[in-house]
């Protein structure tokens, strides 16, 4: 199946700081990522759809401001963590699918944890 | 908007037995996508199974199987001669065939089952 890799797969910041991580699909085009947060022993939720090339698409309660996405090209989509605190700490994953013949999958990242100090 | 249920927070099988784990969801659309995902500790997702809404067969992977209700948009999971390395939290998602861009074609889970497989 196709391949995304995030980077970095673990993070430990100090509050106030920005955390960036990155979302590559390495052998397929992705119009669209998603991007999810995890709690721990609890479900993955939406957080915001990434375009290529136009602004990404937030859910509700999601703060724009603080979780920036942008989509660049169509194999990299970036989260950024802006003046991050302890209750940002989580596990953060991004998907994708491919621009093909839809399969309906959607191919995961591994996972990039997240720890604020 | 479209929910997914797992009623089972946890479940438990013993080594070489077969279990089923519980799905439902809710939908006015007419064609979509199933899927059941697994996460081991690792946290990778990783997909185990997929069903195609208009699809009256039953979706099969080797020991894994579904038992695919439109009507009643039941979607359970069936594993057989589970092994250890099943032990996992097992995700149940919905996707909509609206094509394969924007927030539209986004993915729903559902709570999980957490899977522990014993000797």
């Amino acid at each position: 199946g196709a391949v995304v890799s995030q980077h970095p797969s673990w993070v430990i910041c100090k509050s106030g700081t920005s955390v960036k991580i990155e979302c590559r699909s390495l052998d397929f085009q992705a119009t669209t990522m998603f991007w999810y947060r995890q709690f721990p022993k609890q479900s993955l939720m939406l957080m915001a759809t990434s375009n290529e090339g136009s602004k990404a698409t937030y859910e509700q309660g999601v703060e724009k401001d603080k979780f920036l996405i942008n989509h660049a090209s169509l194999t990299l989509s970036t989260l950024t963590v802006t003046s991050a605190h302890p209750e940002d700490s989580s596990f953060y994953i991004c998907s994708a699918g491919t621009s093909g013949p839809n399969t309906g999958e959607l191919f995961f990242g591994e996972g990039s944890r997240l720890t604020v100090l | 908007a479209q929910t997914v249920t797992q009623s089972q927070p946890e479940m438990s099988v013993q080594e070489a037995e077969t279990v089923t784990l519980s799905c439902t969801y809710d939908t006015s659309e007419s064609d979509y996508y199933l899927f059941w995902y697994k996460q081991p500790p690792s946290r990778q997702m990783i997909l185990v199974i997929r069903q195609e809404a208009y699809k009256q067969q039953n979706a099969t992977e080797n020991r894994f199987s579904v038992n695919f209700q439109k009507a009643a948009k039941s979607f359970s999971l069936k594993i057989s001669d589970s092994q250890l390395g099943d032990a996992a939290m097992y995700f149940c998602a919905y996707r909509p065939n609206r094509g394969y861009t924007g927030t539209a074609s986004k993915l729903t889970f559902g709570t999980g089952t957490r899977l522990q497989v014993t000797l």
